[in-house]
């Protein structure tokens, strides 16, 4: 099956960069997605196929891609971007989607 | 966009639920749409996708042959028929809707809760 691996947890200090990996146990065809989910809220996506930013989201959020690894970039972080953070991508035929197991970021 | 969960609440080991969701401020027609759960203290977890016209359905393993999405363009909603439940179906389900031409969600419902204990 196709698994997604984050790491837990990612601390880092208000104005730093926080990047959150997200791996794939396996080459997909297919884009990742990157959610934002606040305590006791719904997530919110943030990055959409590998690098693209909704509008809304601050430009510091950014995602890149290479090869079976994806990540998720904040610049300049913030209180407010402490949240938990979940990638999603699906398999190589788009028929079964997978979640990350999700990265809780803590700002210092 | 709103979408706009009900229907959960509590039921037993092996009993059913159907959960509902009521879509607006966008043609919903248009859009496929997904059932995303999360269980308590746990990350997010897709149960099931629907295509626009309801042409292709997939599910998780974990609902296979239990959960049955299905939806309902006149009326702008989207429904999870679930049946034998147990405990670990224990979660909030998010209705989700789809992203154009990905397999992403855009949009994401506030949720309900549905608890499965004796």
């Amino acid at each position: 099956s196709y698994e997604l691996t984050q790491p837990p947890s990612v601390s880092v200090s208000p104005g730093q960069t926080a990047r959150i990996t997200c791996s794939a146990d396996a080459v997909s065809k297919q884009y990742a997605y990157w959610y934002q989910q606040k305590p006791r809220q719904a997530p919110v996506l943030v990055i959409y196929k590998d690098s693209e930013r909704p509008s809304g989201i601050p430009e510091r959020i950014s995602g890149s891609s290479s090869g079976t690894t994806v990540t998720l970039t904040i610049s300049g972080v913030q209180a407010e971007d402490e949240a938990d953070y979940y990638c999603q991508s699906a398999d190589s035929s788009g028929t079964y989607w997978v979640f990350g197991g999700g990265t809780k970021l803590t700002v210092l | 966009v709103q979408l706009v969960e009900s229907g959960g609440g509590l039921v037993k080991p092996g009993g059913s639920l159907r959960l509902s969701c009521a879509a607006s401020g966008f043609t919903f027609s248009s859009y496929s749409m997904n059932w995303v759960r999360q269980a308590p203290g746990k990350g997010l977890e897709w149960v099931s996708s629907i295509s626009s016209g309801s042409s292709y359905i997939y599910y998780a393993d974990s609902v296979k042959g239990r959960f049955t999405i299905s939806r309902d363009n006149g009326k702008n909603s989207l429904y999870l028929q679930m049946n034998s439940l147990r405990a670990e179906d224990t979660a909030v389900y998010y209705c989700a809707r789809g992203i154009r031409y990905g397999r992403g969600v855009d949009y994401w419902g506030q949720g309900t809760l549905v608890t499965v204990s004796s």
